[in-house]
């Protein structure tokens, strides 16, 4: 079955700098990889998602790259702000969807 | 309305008690799901409703029950709970292709003594 790893477990930045995730999956026939924004005390939230027909998402500060060959994505944010300090959730999915093990955020102002 | 409401939000019960959590969304999604989130760890699958018809159980032991009495409203039925069952069960839905594109609810925090 599919397996999601994600990098790394927590990530700490300044306020104004990049965050990068990094997710790999290991089914080929995966076609479908979300990101989900959890915050204390709330569900996660889709903030953005891709398919394996596209190599590259945006949505203003944020951003997903897609490499099949490699079978790796990555989710980008740039411009942090302390309202992004949050647990993020990478997915694959080809029917079944499946979680990474959640990255911790910080974002200290 | 682009929200999934659950009650209650706090829940704590005996091992020999019956309870229910309730799930309403009423985006006209015809997916909804119901999720496992222990602390510290990604949701768990547990049940999926495709218009209104299980369609997915994840091996989940039977005491606990989903029911989909309409469209709108999902619920969870549980029945002699065990200490390592508390967790945050969180309800979804979505519309189109199943698994994708969930909207989430905030979740009922559920402790068993």
């Amino acid at each position: 079955g599919e397996n999601v790893e994600q990098h790394p477990s927590t990530l700490s930045v300044q306020e104004g700098d990049s965050a990068v995730i990094k997710c790999t999956y290991s089914d080929s026939a995966s076609n479908y990889f979300p990101w989900y924004k959890q915050e204390l005390g709330k569900g996660p939230q889709l903030i953005i998602d891709i398919r394996s027909n596209v190599g590259e998402k945006k949505d203003q500060r944020i951003a997903v790259t897609l490499n099949k060959t490699a079978k790796h994505f990555s989710l980008h944010i740039t411009e942090t702000q302390p309202e992004d300090s949050a647990v993020y959730f990478c997915a694959a999915s080809r029917g079944n969807l499946i979680f990474g093990k959640g990255t911790k955020l910080s974002v200290k102002p | 309305d682009t929200e999934v409401t659950q009650t209650p939000k706090h829940l704590v019960m005996g091992m020999t008690n019956k309870k229910s959590l309730k799930c309403e969304q009423h985006m006209g999604h015809r997916a909804m799901y119901w999720y496992k989130q222990k602390a510290k760890k990604p949701p768990e699958l547990m049940f999926v409703y495709s218009y209104e018809k299980l369609s997915i159980n994840e091996s989940v032991p039977s005491r606990f029950s989903p029911e989909c009495p309409n469209s709108s409203l999902l619920n969870l039925h549980l029945h002699a709970l065990q200490p390592e069952d508390s967790a945050l069960y969180l309800c979804a839905s979505s519309q189109g292709r199943a698994n994708e594109k969930l909207f989430f609810g905030s979740g009922t925090q559920l402790s068993v003594l």
